[in-house]
């Protein structure tokens, strides 16, 4: 799987929206973007994931660069129980036999108040 | 429904001691998986099952770690002779079925296993 590289860090004011960026230069044209966050103490919980356009659900949206080498992950209004370390994976897909996951060390955002 | 369920949710143990970690995977998936997780790293893959079988096992560091899934529901992963280096947390996950590109895993809540 590709490798990945996110910031270590970022913070949000509560309410605003949360841009959570990633690059992944090395993508192959079929493998997929994943996001996960976990929240302290709790396992990872799914997002989003997408493979060349654009995808939304009820809790994220998830924007693919069209050369596919960097994402960003946003959050339209966040809260303070948004606060988390966000994981972008990719991913092989499944033909390729490859259905774990590899996590890098994510990106940890506080949301502020 | 009920979320995938570890146990025990702590576990400390003394170097050199035997133990097992349990996962009851969300009910009707065939694919479970196990990660370990040290501080302040993300999760680092153990262990895939699909079924009662391990389709792959590359992620066990080495032969003292073993998991089984008998009846192809609840997973039993067994550490041999533990060392104060196993003390993480173990997560165990479950999805539908591996076989697409859409399934998202289900992650439990994890055990932490502190050997001292």
């Amino acid at each position: 799987d590709a490798k990945t590289t996110q910031p270590t860090s970022m913070d949000c004011a509560e309410g605003r929206a949360a841009n959570l960026p990633c690059n992944h230069s090395t993508i192959s044209g079929n493998e997929y973007v994943y996001w996960y966050r976990q929240i302290h103490s709790q396992g990872p919980q799914y997002i989003i994931h997408g493979l060349k356009n654009n995808e939304t659900n009820e809790m994220a949206s998830l924007i693919i660069t069209e050369d596919r080498k960097s994402s960003t992950l946003i959050l339209p209004h966040a809260t303070l129980r948004d606060t988390a370390v966000y994981y972008c994976i990719v991913r092989a897909p499944s033909g390729a036999g490859s259905y774990q996951l590899t996590f890098g060390k994510g990106t940890k955002l506080s949301v502020i108040p | 429904g009920a979320g995938v369920s570890q146990t025990p949710s702590n576990k400390v143990t003394e170097k050199g001691k035997y133990v097992e970690l349990r996962c009851d995977p969300i009910s009707g998936h065939t694919a479970l998986y196990w990660y370990r997780q040290s501080l302040g790293q993300g999760p680092e893959f153990l262990i895939y099952f699909q079924g009662t079988g391990a389709a792959d096992d590359s992620g066990l560091p080495n032969d003292r770690f073993f998991a089984v899934r008998p009846e192809g529901s609840v997973s039993t992963l067994k550490i041999q002779r533990t060392e104060r280096g196993d003390s993480a947390v173990y997560l165990c996950a479950s999805s539908p079925y591996a076989g697409a590109n859409d399934n998202e895993q289900f992650f439990g809540p994890g055990t932490r296993l502190t050997v001292l």
